[in-house]
């Protein structure tokens, strides 16, 4: 079974607005974290921002937020005021204290920002 | 700078041919990664290392072979006996102990067997 589930393959933003990018996950473990990845095409990784399992509170990092919401097991990712730059393959992935502390990726959302 | 270095870039294979892809890093990392990638696909994990002498197969480890003799480096090798290798291949190093920190990337190998 998928650990993590991205069900956007692609999305479209007009450049200035806010888009939000879908995550779910399935573990049974209770510590756990959760990044997001950014791709351009040149293919390097970059993070973007993480969130814990025990965080009360949703993690930002300047346009990016997280929606985390623990009972159902989502952590979609919220990029506001899109800009040009942002268009790229964002990954979704887990750390579990179970799974070795190894990272887990979803298949990704490719996320194409218009003039 | 500390970051993970990747090499070469760009990599051909003949068909029935080993080949070995460098990773290196200075970022004092216990943990070390491999994982390929296809387009438009996710990465999936190929081998891990958390110590030095010693690595765990992942998900998708058949047809490669890693060692860990020191903890800067974590080579990759492709053996013949992996029948679909053409992939981009990110190495990737974090720290242990932190659930809490990233994992850090190297640049990517793209290898294409002709």
């Amino acid at each position: 079974a998928q650990k993590i589930t991205q069900t956007q393959p692609g999305m479209f933003v007009q450049e200035k607005e806010a888009v939000t990018l879908d995550c779910t996950y399935d573990t049974s473990d209770q510590s756990y974290g959760l990044f997001w990845y950014k791709q351009p095409s040149s293919g390097e990784m970059i993070f973007l921002i993480y969130q814990g399992s025990y965080d009360e509170q949703n993690a930002t990092e300047g346009r990016y937020s997280l929606n985390f919401q623990k009972a159902r097991k989502s952590a979609n990712l919220v990029i506001s005021a899109s800009q040009l730059g942002d268009s790229a393959m964002y990954f979704c992935a887990m750390r579990e204290e179970d799974y070795g502390q190894n990272f887990v990726f979803g298949p990704g959302t490719r996320l194409s920002v218009l003039p | 700078d500390g970051g993970i270095t990747q090499s070469p870039k760009y990599l051909f294979r003949k068909e029935g041919q080993n080949v070995t892809l460098s990773c290196e890093q200075n970022l004092n990392h216990d943990a070390m990664y491999w994982y390929r990638q296809d387009p438009g696909q996710g990465l999936r994990l190929i081998y891990y290392s958390q110590i030095v002498n010693d690595f765990q197969k992942g998900d998708i480890a058949e047809g490669y072979s890693v060692s860990r003799e020191k903890k800067e480096s974590f080579p990759l090798t492709v053996t013949s006996a992996q029948k679909n290798p053409t992939a981009f291949y990110l190495c990737a190093s974090s720290i242990v102990a932190r659930m809490n920190t990233e994992a850090f990337f190297g640049q990517g190998t793209r290898l294409t067997v002709v």
